[in-house]
């Protein structure tokens, strides 16, 4: 399978514990989002990467996030003293900057986070 | 920052009626894009309108970008139990890094 992947794809953790997830994208594309999307709502948006440089980051986003993607390939977000507000579904998703201004992205199935 | 309408949240139909949801913003886009999310999994590109009027055709699916480019529809002709899922729409920022999707319009269709 050549699609975007996600790891873990389920993650389980106590209040105030640091998690991380890792997202393969598409080889051949240079664009990577992160997004967090619960239930009833659409993804929200949290962060975005041409190729290694991290170009948008939603204002929304807490401190205690944080994302790399150190050679513009596989991305990671990390999540600094997990709050139980952080339970989501985290999704990565990745596009190839085309003619047009945006391009289709292509979402992983994404890491479900449960913080107790 | 952007808004996005998506109306309505929830629609239930007969199999074999037909399905409109809408999407509207704040702000003139230089495009918009349309994805469909099945229960339990995540969202998959379906189009991408870029020009103002522009009307797109994917078998049952009609795709509209209005002239103003301040909204959009998506419409199911005769709707199959394949069509279930949430419709999202989603718009760029200004930058165009950034996407904004709608609380999207969940589809139930009952057989």
């Amino acid at each position: 399978d050549t699609g975007v992947s996600q790891d873990p794809r389920h993650k389980i953790t106590k209040r105030g514990q640091n998690v991380t997830f890792r997202c393969d994208p598409i080889s051949e594309h240079n664009r990577l989002y992160w997004y967090r999307q619960t239930l009833g709502q659409g993804p929200e948006f949290l962060t975005y990467f041409q190729n290694e440089a991290q170009l948008e980051k939603s204002r929304l986003l807490s401190d205690r996030f944080s994302a790399e993607r150190p050679k513009g390939s596989f991305s990671t977000l990390e999540i600094q003293r997990t709050e139980q507000g952080d339970s989501a579904m985290y999704l990565c998703a990745s596009s190839r900057r085309g003619l047009a201004e945006a391009s289709e992205q292509f979402f992983g199935p994404g890491t479900r986070l449960t913080v107790l | 920052g952007q808004q996005v309408m998506q109306i309505p949240q929830y629609q239930h139909v007969q199999e074999g009626e037909d399905f409109t949801t809408y999407c509207n913003s704040s702000t003139t886009l230089s495009n918009i894009q349309w994805y469909k999310q099945r229960p339990g999994g995540h969202p998959v590109f379906l189009i991408q309108l870029v020009k103002s009027g522009e009307v797109k055709k994917q078998k049952r699916l009609t795709f509209q970008f209005g002239e103003a480019k301040k909204n959009s529809s998506l419409h199911i002709t005769a709707t199959q139990t394949t069509d279930v899922g949430t419709y999202f729409c989603a718009e760029p920022s200004n930058t165009g890094n950034q996407f904004y999707f709608g609380t999207g319009t969940s589809l139930t269709v009952i057989p």
